[in-house]
């Protein structure tokens, strides 16, 4: 079955660190680009970042830069994202997101892991 | 960055109803433009890409157009599993620059 699978959410601290993990099957995962998009509670979609399929290009949000890395390893066809130095309005649903052949845009997400930060 | 705004906010339509949704960028750009139909508590789903592709599955009555900084998505006969928040997203230099739009919200009437 292709999809993608996160896990690593929860409820952690201001200040706190956090590292999410999506676990990609059903296809040839390290053909891909792949990315972190979140969407905070009742609001739209925001890019976080992206990573090339050989980890060659990565980038990032500037709300995030500094403070998020992703990664991936194409062994265990997995994303992951270090999330460091979270802050309140850092509080959504992370999807992890496929990058289409065409490299523009995304044609699978997983069910996203909830990331909430706290006090 | 470029910024991405989609009108109008919400809408409220009937089934049948020929439904257009706006997406205007800040500054033009490639017709790298996609839009993706979310339902509550599910994850997007890409419905157009490159402005006016249709992705495979999608129903005939989605459809885009627009280039430069004005595109459309068009829903030519409003059905019912069609009540959703659809968003527009461009692609410009990847993977550094990613942007949606604010959303549009399509209600029942």
């Amino acid at each position: 079955e292709v999809q993608l699978v996160e896990s690593g959410g929860g409820l952690v601290q201001p200040g706190r660190s956090l590292r999410l993990s999506c676990a990609a099957s059903g296809f040839t995962f390290h053909d891909y680009a792949m990315d972190w998009v979140r969407q905070a509670p009742g609001k739209g979609l925001e890019w976080v970042s992206g990573i090339s399929w050989n980890s060659g290009s990565i980038g990032y949000a500037d709300s995030v830069k500094g403070r998020f890395t992703i990664s991936r390893d194409n062994a265990k066809n997995s994303l992951y994202l270090q999330m460091n130095s979270l802050r309140v309005e850092d509080t959504a649903l992370y999807y992890c997101a496929k990058v289409s052949p065409r490299g523009k845009e995304f044609d699978m997400w997983g069910q996203g892991t909830m990331v909430t930060v706290s006090s | 960055a470029i910024q991405l705004t989609q009108s109008p906010s919400s809408l409220s339509a009937s089934v049948g109803d020929r439904v257009t949704i706006t997406c205007r960028a800040s500054q033009g750009f490639s017709s790298a433009l996609a839009w993706y139909q979310q339902k509550p508590g599910k994850a997007p789903n890409l419905l157009i890409y490159d402005a006016s592709s249709l992705e495979s599955g999608v129903p005939s009555r989605f459809s885009g157009s627009g280039s430069g900084t004005d595109f459309t998505l068009t829903i030519s006969s409003l059905q019912p599993e069609d009540f959703a928040t659809y968003f527009c997203q461009q692609f410009n230099n990847y993977p550094h620059e990613l942007t949606f739009g604010g959303g549009t919200k399509v209600e029942i009437k």
